[in-house]
């Protein structure tokens, strides 16, 4: 089957600083990737959709400057946290869209973002 | 807006127990609803998925039917293994072209030998 990997599984960071998540797709073309963040007992909330080749879309509340997303290929998305702060602390997740396969989304492992 | 309200975890089991896990949802015009799991380490994998009333999702002897007139999607399983222990993820995408997924809390669920 389809698979997502997400590098790191886990960043510990000081405050202040930036933080760079890796979403691949390891064997197939996804031209969809999305983030996602979820938050200690609560249902995984949609930051952002990134197509490949243009800027992505930011679900509202959500600050485009501060998760800065890349999606410069068809198996590569990063999230860059800037200037990281406690309450950025959180389990971010990356899905990626098939280009065949429309209606599937396949998920990452998830990375641990702990900021001190 | 769309929402998805879940059974709330976790559950603990016995192997070979029947499993519900509740699934409610709201959404405007005609949603596909999913199940996701989660294993440990793991990244969410569809279970099973429903995308018209009454159409019925199943996997791995896991099943769900789409319920218009109550907007449920229960979980169900008849007799669970201790391999099935996992999180799962009731979640709804609203109409075509629409690629958003709205994921419920998620349900920890355990089975003991």
């Amino acid at each position: 089957g389809a698979v997502v990997s997400q590098h790191p599984s886990r960043v510990i960071c000081k405050s202040g600083t930036s933080v760079k998540i890796e979403c691949r797709s390891l064997d197939f073309q996804a031209t969809t990737m999305f983030w996602y963040r979820q938050f200690p007992k609560q249902s995984l909330m949609l930051m952002a959709t990134s197509n490949e080749g243009s800027k992505a879309t930011y679900e509202q509340g959500v600050e485009k400057d501060k998760f800065l997303i890349n999606h410069a290929s068809l198996t590569l998305s990063t999230l860059t946290v800037t200037s990281a702060h406690p309450e950025d602390s959180s389990f971010y997740i990356c899905s990626a869209r098939e280009v065949r396969a429309q209606d599937t989304q396949y998920f990452g492992p998830g990375t641990r973002l702990t900021v001190l | 807006g769309n929402s998805v309200t879940q059974m709330e975890g976790p559950v603990t089991l016995s192997e070979e127990a029947f499993l519900t896990i509740n699934c409610t949802y709201t959404a405007t015009g005609y949603p596909s609803l999913f199940w996701y799991v989660q294993y440990p380490g793991e990244g969410l994998q569809l279970l099973l998925k429903a995308t018209k009333a009454d159409d019925k999702g199943s996997n791995k002897g896991f099943e769900a039917t789409y319920r218009k007139e109550t907007t449920s999607f229960h979980l169900e399983k008849g007799s669970v293994q201790v391999s099935d222990s996992a999180v799962y993820f009731c979640a709804l995408r609203s109409g075509f072209g629409n690629e958003k997924l709205t994921f419920g809390t998620g349900t920890r669920l355990t089975i003991i030998p």
